[in-house]
């Protein structure tokens, strides 16, 4: 079955550093992955997304990501924090090759930026 | 830019009752979701539809749970009797077509049932 994990619960990264957040997923084929950042209180925004490609793929807000299939991963990375990037940070996988494909999230991760 | 929008932001409802939560998907997009997410859990995915019928639904979307798309712009999920374990964020997304697999979620509606 499908799955996404996220190892870290929550990540405290000091403004101005580089931020890497890891994302691993179980998928047979080639995956459609996400990264959705969630800020408190707020809906899920889409940061960035790879369906094919080049492998590795900017996003919003200074966001990239890279995936590796030989590690089954979609690391989601930032060279340079701001206060205003902390957040929940969710990876997901899209699931099924059905047209109404279902996503599949991470349980998420957690972003705060030290001063 | 378009954006899904979701009403009400809050609804809080006694055991037993039923709820309506309305979305409004971004326009000409096909595909419509319910996800939703308790509070501290991850986000889950509750049911899909297409071309006016479900397409996919999770074990969570039991016969309490339905889905409408009453007219050309709203979609709609009903709870016919809520439950405290209900009780979480639900949101709405929309998916452009068959070559586009994002979906953009709206803000979420918060149901607290009491």
């Amino acid at each position: 079955a499908q799955s996404v994990t996220q190892p870290d619960i929550h990540i405290t990264v000091s403004e101005g550093a580089s931020l890497e957040l890891r994302c691993n997923y179980s998928y047979g084929a080639t995956p459609y992955l996400f990264w959705y950042v969630q800020s408190p209180g707020q809906g899920l925004q889409l940061l960035l997304k790879y369906f094919s490609g080049d492998t590795l793929v900017q996003g919003i807000k200074g966001f990239e990501a890279e995936f590796k299939r030989s590690q089954s991963s979609f690391n989601l990375r930032k060279p340079s924090v701001h206060w205003s990037d902390a957040a929940e940070y969710f990876c997901a996988v899209g699931a099924g090759y059905s047209s109404a494909s279902k996503i599949i999230f991470g349980s998420g991760t957690r972003l705060s930026i030290r001063p | 830019e378009p954006e899904v929008t979701q009403t009400p932001s809050h609804q809080v409802t006694q055991m037993g009752q039923e709820v309506i939560l309305r979305c409004v998907p971004i326009s000409n997009h096909l595909y419509f979701y319910w996800y939703r997410q308790i509070l501290g859990q991850k986000v889950e995915f509750l049911v899909s539809f297409y071309n006016n019928e479900i397409s996919e639904k999770s074990e969570i979307f039991d016969d309490q749970f339905s889905v409408e798309r009453p007219d050309g712009s709203n979609f709609t999920l009903k709870i016919r009797s809520t439950k405290l374990e209900d009780s979480a964020m639900y949101f709405c997304a929309s998916r452009p077509g068959l070559n586009s697999y994002e979906q953009y979620f709206g803000p979420g509606t918060r149901l607290t049932v009491t």
